[in-house]
């Protein structure tokens, strides 16, 4: 099985900052991975596919990147809409696994 | 616009059996194009990957749940379901419905809203 390890757990940020959230792999996935932002109580959003294609109506701030094992989540210019959990999930192989998520949280 | 919806209990009894069914409008599971998911969410914790079914029955399961878990699909009524047998309260939590593509790497597109289903005498 492919382990998804997800850092940091959590992250404190202000409107406008950047911050870059990282996603390893156990074993080479190429770049078979997702972006997800999930909101308390809502289903997660797919914000990037194939580790850095962007899902379209998602804001260019959003940006994803790597391939192989490391792979990285950035937000360009912190919005207060983007205080959220953040999930990778990887697609190569079953079982399908996630990371252990990146809570957003405002300074 | 796809739409999937998760439907069934919402509280289920220790040792009993969860029951979900995930109705797709807009879309077919009958496509070969696409593969059917549940994914969960216990309360305060992260996502994890419960199962996966193809429209001609061909399923996928987390390990950790191989023994206890049944993905279905009813073509007829475009619809999936799980049945997650021998519950108990650490199998609360949000589930959730998705679909992924089978021939890209897109991963999960579209998502239920979720139904959430408490564990408890």
């Amino acid at each position: 099985d492919i382990q998804m390890t997800q850092s940091p757990s959590s992250l404190s940020g202000s409107v406008g900052d950047r911050v870059t959230i990282t996603c390893r792999a156990s074993h080479g996935i190429k770049n078979d991975l997702g972006w997800y932002q999930q909101k308390p109580g809502k289903a997660p959003k797919r914000l990037i596919y194939a580790a850095s294609s962007l899902q379209t109506g998602v804001p260019s701030r959003f940006s994803g990147s790597g391939s192989g094992t490391e792979f990285t989540l950035t937000i360009t210019g912190l919005q207060p809409e983007d205080f959220a959990a953040y999930y990778c999930v990887q697609h190569n192989s079953y079982p399908l696994t996630f990371g252990g998520g990146t809570k957003v949280e405002m300074k | 616009q796809l739409l999937l919806q998760e439907s069934g209990p919402g509280l289920v009894k220790p040792s009993e059996t969860l029951s979900l069914t995930c109705t797709v409008s807009g879309g077919s599971v009958n496509s070969g194009l696409y593969y059917w998911d549940w994914i969960r969410q216990p309360p305060g914790k992260g996502l994890s990957w419960v199962g996966t079914i193809y429209y001609s029955g061909s399923t996928y399961y987390n390990p950790s749940l191989k023994r206890r878990v049944t993905i279905s699909v009813d073509t007829s009524k475009n619809r999936f379901s799980l049945q997650l047998t021998s519950v108990t309260a650490a199998d609360t939590g949000l589930y959730f419905c998705a679909r992924h593509p089978r021939y890209s790497n897109s991963g999960f597109d579209y998502w239920g809203q979720g139904a959430l289903v408490t564990v408890s005498a």
